[in-house]
């Protein structure tokens, strides 16, 4: 199975902040990769597919970046609404495997 | 706006038979796949596998002598089992959507079930 590595684990920061984290495949996927937000009790929320193509929907301050085994999740202006887990999802390789996710908190 | 809905006994003995259906509104089941994902704390997000609307499945290898799935595009559902369970297969298990156009990637999911396995 492939897989995939988040980092950090924990992200404290602030409204308004340029928040970065990483995915990466133990081995190469492509762009076959997709990113998912978690608020507590909720089920995952589709960010974004193919490393970097935006759902419909998704507001435009979260853009994604990446192929091989190095991906990037962005968020430009962290806003209120963002404090949640984000994982990201490899699609090249059956079974599909989930990162252990990145906790965006508030500093 | 399509929706899913999950539902099942909450409670499930060991050894038994889990049971879930996952029911789709305001959509056809053709042209998708149909997934099943499941959430703990102690395994994170795992996948659990997924069914095309024909009814072709793929399990993840390490369910896949105890998982079987089947759509009913009659009712447009489509139903997950899992057999011989343990305490380790308590989560939360949720069924989503998954466009072939968007690499199946899931993009709308049910809002999830919570099933404990205990005697």
């Amino acid at each position: 199975d492939i897989q995939l590595t988040q980092s950090p684990s924990f992200l404290p920061a602030s409204v308004g902040d340029r928040v970065t984290f990483t995915c990466r495949a133990s081995q190469g996927i492509s762009s076959f990769l997709a990113w998912y937000q978690q608020k507590p009790g909720k089920a995952p929320k589709f960010l974004i597919y193919a490393a970097s193509s935006l759902q419909g929907g998704v507001p435009s301050r979260f853009s994604g970046s990446g192929s091989g085994t190095e991906f990037t999740l962005t968020i430009s202006s962290l806003q209120p609404e963002d404090f949640a887990t984000y994982y990201c999802q490899q699609l090249n390789n059956y079974p599909f495997t989930f990162g252990g996710g990145t906790k965006v908190e508030l500093k | 706006q399509v929706q899913l809905q999950e539902s099942g006994p909450g409670l499930v003995k060991p050894s038994e038979t889990l049971s879930l259906i996952c029911t789709v509104s305001n959509d056809s089941l053709s042209g998708y796949y149909w997934s099943w994902f499941r959430q703990s704390p102690l395994k994170g997000l795992e996948w659990i596998g997924h069914i095309y609307h024909n009814g072709n499945a793929l399990y993840n290898p390490s369910l896949e002598s105890r998982v079987n799935m089947l759509v009913d595009t009659s009712r447009n559902q489509f139903s997950l089992k899992l057999t011989s369970v343990t305490a380790a297969d308590s989560a939360v298990y949720y069924c989503a959507r998954a466009p072939p156009y968007m690499m199946r990637a899931s993009d709308v999911w049910g809002p999830g079930t919570r099933v404990a396995v205990s005697s």
